[in-house]
């Protein structure tokens, strides 16, 4: 089993939509989880941690499930500037190395 | 905003030549890594730094991989040998801290060199 899964997508929304994105992990001494997104061709910029108590960063939420092992992140209001890959990312509480996920691809339509 | 800096933004390189990727970690930064995504992949990682030596590599970092960081600000990624499979977007990374859940661990990634392998 891959140490971190995301749905496959793409997503396709309309402007304005609310869309969720889910991830799994298998390393259950995960400690540390994170969302970044990815453009075509760019680096990996940080969205948001993910702490146990859930966050929210305006239209972004984030929840942390960690007896089912399960994170995800819910986008409210879809603008076009949100379309990206959303990727899960999680680390070790040993190690420093980051395990990110394939990604989820989300594009928001006019 | 303090940000990370990559050199060059594409390299493009024969088999079996040697290259050499630099990287700018954020100033106040301890750690640093670098991590490879071939086109299409996920982001893969490559190896961890601190305190000037290697605190953590992966399957991917063998013999022909190196890193260096030869002053206070530069980091750099040698390949001695490349091949065609190293054909990849590399990017680095720095943290302020490496303690997993701890605040400050959060990596951000400077904007990749391209290497492509003929």
């Amino acid at each position: 089993r891959k140490e971190v899964e995301q749905d496959p997508g793409p997503f396709n929304v309309p402007e304005g939509a609310t869309v969720a994105f889910n991830c799994t992990y298998s390393n259950s001494a995960s400690q540390s989880f994170f969302w970044y997104r990815q453009d075509c061709r760019k680096e990996p910029k940080l969205l948001m941690s993910v702490y146990s108590s859930g966050n929210e960063d305006g239209r972004f939420t984030a929840q942390l499930n960690r007896a089912s092992q399960y994170i995800s992140l819910l986008i409210r209001d879809s603008k076009l500037s949100d379309s990206a890959t959303y990727l899960c990312v999680v680390r070790r509480n040993y190690g420093q190395n980051f395990v990110f996920g394939p990604g989820t691809r989300l594009s928001v339509l006019p | 905003e303090p940000e990370v800096t990559q050199t060059p933004s594409h390299q493009v390189t024969q088999m079996g030549q040697e290259v050499i990727l630099r990287c700018v970690p954020i100033s106040n930064h301890l750690y640093f890594y670098w991590y490879r995504q071939i086109l299409g992949q996920k982001v893969e990682f490559l190896v961890s730094f601190y305190n000037n030596e290697i605190s953590e590599k992966s399957e991917i970092f063998d013999d022909q991989f190196s890193v260096e960081r030869p002053d206070g600000s530069n980091f750099t990624l040698k390949i001695r040998s490349t091949k065609l499979e190293d054909s990849a977007m590399y990017f680095c990374a720095s943290s302020e801290e490496a303690l997993a859940g701890g605040p400050g661990n959060e990596q951000f990634f400077g904007p990749g060199t391209r290497l492509t392998v003929l």
